[in-house]
């Protein structure tokens, strides 16, 4: 089976603190993905990856980035947290060879204090 | 304006029956798939069933199935035999263009929260 995994299930951070979300997918997708999900507002492309250090902006990029050095490994940051910024954030990978679906990890969900 | 549309912020359903789960779409791609994901409260998200722009018939998995109607652009979601564990949110996506051709990235519905009765 897929395996989507991010790092941490709860994490607490202060304002102005530099937040990374970590993300690996052990199918080798080419694709991958950082959504932000909020009640009421479904889930929200952050931003994506097509390809080792190639990255997209997605419906919400601001007050973020993100990392692709290795192909199994999506990285999101905050550069400095803030409070808007708590939520559920999830990961995905695909594989536009073969898939149609995407796979999603268990979600990280962060609280900016 | 919404790509996606789900009116149903909560329901109840009694188990063992039937529930419908509304979902429409809005594109101008004619090649798109649209999806349905189920997330319990652990958070994370299942996929549940696919349905492809171009499909004849209506996708069927289990005792899930889409109830895709082209002209209208609705793709329900028909849970039969409603289950205790069925209970949970559940999100309609579209993924615009051919899966090769496009981004590859799914537009999200604001969700249906599904509670089985009992």
């Amino acid at each position: 089976d897929v395996k989507v995994t991010q790092s941490s299930r709860y994490l607490v951070k202060r304002t102005g603190e530099k937040v990374f979300l970590e993300c690996v997918q052990d199918m080798d997708h080419e694709n991958m993905f950082w959504y932000r999900q909020d009640p009421g507002l479904g889930l929200r492309l952050i931003y994506f990856s097509y390809d080792v250090k190639m990255k997209e902006k997605g419906d919400i990029p601001e007050g973020y980035s993100v990392s692709r050095e290795k192909k199994e490994r999506f990285s999101l940051i905050l550069e400095s947290a803030s409070t808007n910024q708590t939520s559920m954030y999830l990961c995905a990978s695909g594989d536009p060879a073969t898939n149609e679906k995407l796979f999603f990890g268990s979600g990280t969900q962060l609280s900016v204090l | 304006a919404q790509k996606i549309t789900q009116t149903q912020p909560g329901m109840f359903v009694q188990e063992k029956e039937a529930v419908t789960l509304d979902c429409t779409y809005d594109t101008s791609d004619p090649s798109y798939g649209l999806f349905w994901y189920k997330q319990p409260s652990s958070g994370e998200m299942i996929f549940l069933i696919y349905q492809g722009s171009y499909d004849q018939q209506n996708a069927t998995e289990g005792r899930y199935s889409l109830n895709f109607q082209k002209a209208r652009k609705s793709a329900n979601l028909v849970i039969s035999a409603s289950q205790l564990g069925d209970s949970a949110m559940y999100f309609c996506a579209m993924r615009e263009g051919s899966y090769g051709g496009s981004q590859g990235n799914l537009i999200f519905g604001k969700g249906t929260k599904l509670s089985v009765k009992p």
